[in-house]
């Protein structure tokens, strides 16, 4: 299965680009790369998730090198409400006809806005 | 609004003693899962159904068991044989598509004395 490695802590100034990375140098072809974020005392988020090309929904943008071994979530203009922790997780893909979705969560980067 | 419900949200029980955790979804999916957090860790995976009247052992079942008699609902037992019961539970429900991500509740917070 593949592991992801990210910086435990990040600062970012409120309005700025938040870029958030995220390392997985053991990713299989088919496995997809995740981002969720947790506010204190709530259950994660899904923020948005790709294969090879860059995504962009209303919340983030997500970069995956070409080569699919690292990814940057990024938040164009950051606010306060987006500090949080941030989780990024490769999809565990199972053998017995299709995924049954389990997704490895580590300890993720804790993101804080500053004013 | 359709979404993952679980209560309640803060639960306090007596060492010896099972509680269950409930969970429940209006998202119409197949698959729910629960994990467990820690302070200052990680999600791990308890319990998993892919379908009704099925389910499977995550990566720390041992001292948990579930039930799954209702597509809606998953509801999780922490039993008296759990050792480390004092944590935040998080319930979890996916569609069947390959790769369309998980829709978590906002969490039970167990404490256990």
């Amino acid at each position: 299965d593949a592991k992801t490695t990210q910086p435990p802590s990040m600062d970012c100034a409120e309005g700025r680009a938040a870029n958030l990375p995220c390392n997985h140098s053991t990713i299989s072809g088919n496995e997809y790369v995740y981002w969720y974020r947790q506010i204190h005392s709530q259950g994660p988020q899904y923020i948005i998730h790709g294969l090879k090309n860059n995504e962009t929904n209303e919340m983030a943008s997500l970069i995956i090198t070409e080569d699919r071994k690292s990814s940057t979530l990024i938040l164009p203009h950051a606010t306060l409400r987006d500090t949080a922790v941030y989780y990024c997780i490769v999809r565990v893909p199972r053998n017995y006809g299709g995924s049954q979705g389990n997704l490895i969560f580590g300890k993720g980067t804790k993101l804080s806005v500053k004013p | 609004d359709g979404g993952i419900t679980q209560s309640p949200k803060y639960l306090f029980r007596k060492e010896g003693q099972n509680v269950t955790l409930s969970c429940e979804q209006n998202l119409n999916h197949d698959a729910m899962y629960w994990y467990r957090q820690d302070p200052g860790q990680g999600l791990r995976l308890i319990y998993y159904s892919q379908i009704v009247n099925d389910f499977q052992k995550g990566d720390i079942a041992e001292g948990y068991s579930v039930s799954r008699e209702k597509k809606e609902s998953f509801p999780l037992t922490v039993t008296s044989a759990q050792k480390n019961p004092t944590a935040f539970y998080l319930c979890a429900s996916k569609d069947t598509g390959g790769n369309s991500p998980l829709h978590f509740g906002n969490g039970t917070r167990l404490t256990v004395t």
